[in-house]
């Protein structure tokens, strides 16, 4: 049971050039979400989907796009990345019960825009 | 939108200390959570905690929705409680759509 897993963990990209970061997960979740964590601050929700085929906007979606193709995966993508999109980006997933549960996070993709 | 304020940003204690983290928010929320990133930069959720008091061992949590703030309490801390915690809330029920703030980064010395 591997959880939430990011790919890729590290890259560098150049001013204008397009990357997709993947999110998988193998708990059957059906929520799922694009955080982006810049130095000292909180994590900022960038889009998320509750159930395939389904996407919505965050607080921060401007220069990003995302689809949810298939229930397990989350693709963010950056068409035309810029250097303010420098930072960590994080995925995240939860199940829709009657009880709450909490969103469990994959480990991170660092992201560098030069 | 709704405003989260963690205090003190730094806190620096040796180990066996006890230590206390704020977090303040503007709004009345259906959702509070209180997470921890270790140095690695790996999350975990501590707490779902929207009213009253949690422990989970060494740690505990109270937040009193009608005064709009929650603490974390650390009892005993230890060199693995470093780290960042972040306070985390959701104004009206949904999808779980959480506001963090800025954290609390917390270093225990041996």
């Amino acid at each position: 049971n591997a959880g939430v897993t990011q790919t890729p963990k590290f890259r560098v990209l150049k001013t204008g050039q397009s990357m997709t970061l993947l999110c998988a997960q193998d708990m059957n979740h059906e929520y799922m979400y694009w955080y982006r964590q810049d130095p000292g601050m909180g994590l900022r929700l960038i889009h998320y989907s509750v159930g395939e085929g389904t996407t919505a906007k965050g607080e921060v979606p401007d220069g990003y796009n995302v689809s949810r193709l298939k229930k397990q995966n989350f693709l963010l993508g950056l068409e035309s990345a810029a250097p303010s999109q420098t930072s960590v980006y994080f995925c995240a997933s939860t199940g829709v019960l009657e009880m709450f549960q909490p969103q469990h996070f994959g480990d991170g993709t660092r992201l560098s825009i030069l | 939108g709704i405003q989260v304020e963690q205090s003190p940003p730094d806190l620096i204690l040796q180990e066996g200390a006890n230590s206390t983290l704020r977090c303040n928010f503007s709004d009345s929320v259906n959702n509070l959570q209180w997470f921890h990133q270790n140095p690695w930069g790996q999350l975990i959720n501590l707490f779902y905690i929207p009213s009253g008091t949690k422990q989970n061992g060494r740690l505990s949590a109270t937040t009193v929705a009608t005064e709009r703030y929650s603490l974390l309490y650390i009892s005993s801390s230890q060199t693995t409680d470093s780290g960042v915690y972040f306070c985390a809330v959701e104004r009206s029920p949904g999808a779980q759509k959480l506001v963090f703030g800025q954290g609390t980064r917390l270093t225990i010395n041996p």
